[in-house]
């Protein structure tokens, strides 16, 4: 079993959409989330990082984090074109400097 | 702005050949890493250092080596190049004790 379970996709919703990608992990020990966007033939970019339980928000994203699940979302509100790319969760224990990636959802924003 | 420069962005090389993949960034981060991505499997860490001279292998250092002789320069090397190298090859940095980590381009190498 895989430390980090993401669904590969591709998901593919019409502009203005809320788009849910989700997340699950198996180590409990995990204590730093993230979300990397990546665009076609560029490396992934940091989208969103929390701590522990709870949610962020910035903009069109929010980051969402459930420890007793297990279970990590983000959420882009009012989806654009330009939302297309591969979205990655991402975890680490700690100050551990070593981060565990899921294998990245394709997601595609129709006009 | 951190920034992360993969020195080619497509390589196309034989089997049996000693290939070099070269990483600098500009921030005067501690740690540097070298992942590859493949379909399906995504980012698989090879190799990471936290210090110059400094390495630890991660999940799949087999048939590969680097190089950190100063702080902002991390190499990858392919000791003897096979086909099930290609892939594409990706750097990244963070400052130590865990911070974010800053991704370069990513170099597409193709092993003939």
């Amino acid at each position: 079993q895989k430390e980090v379970e993401q669904d590969p996709g591709p998901l593919s919703v019409p502009e203005g959409a809320i788009v849910s990608l989700n997340c699950t992990y198996s180590n409990s020990a995990f204590q730093y989330f993230m979300w990397y966007r990546q665009y076609s033939r560029k490396g992934p970019e940091l989208l969103m990082y929390t701590y522990s339980s709870g949610n962020k928000e910035d903009g069109r994203f929010t980051a969402q984090v459930d420890k007793s699940s297990k279970y990590i979302s983000l959420f882009i509100r009012d989806s654009q074109p330009s939302d297309s790319a591969t979205y990655l969760c991402a975890m680490r224990l700690g100050s551990a400097s070593k981060i565990i990636f899921g294998s990245g959802t394709r997601l595609s924003i129709r006009p | 702005d951190v920034k992360v420069t993969q020195s080619s962005r497509y390589l196309v090389k034989r089997t049996g050949e000693k290939v070099f993949l070269e990483c600098v960034q500009d921030m005067d981060h501690e740690n540097m890493f070298w992942y590859r991505q493949d379909p399906g499997l995504g980012l698989r860490l090879i190799y990471f250092s936290y210090d110059v001279k400094m390495k630890e292998k991660g999940d799949i250092p087999e048939g590969y080596s680097v190089s950190r002789e100063k702080k902002e320069r991390f190499s990858l090397i392919l000791e003897s190049a096979s086909t099930n190298q290609t892939s594409m090859y990706l750097c990244a940095s963070s400052l130590t004790g865990g911070g974010t980590q800053h991704f370069g381009d990513g170099t597409r190498l193709s092993i003939l």
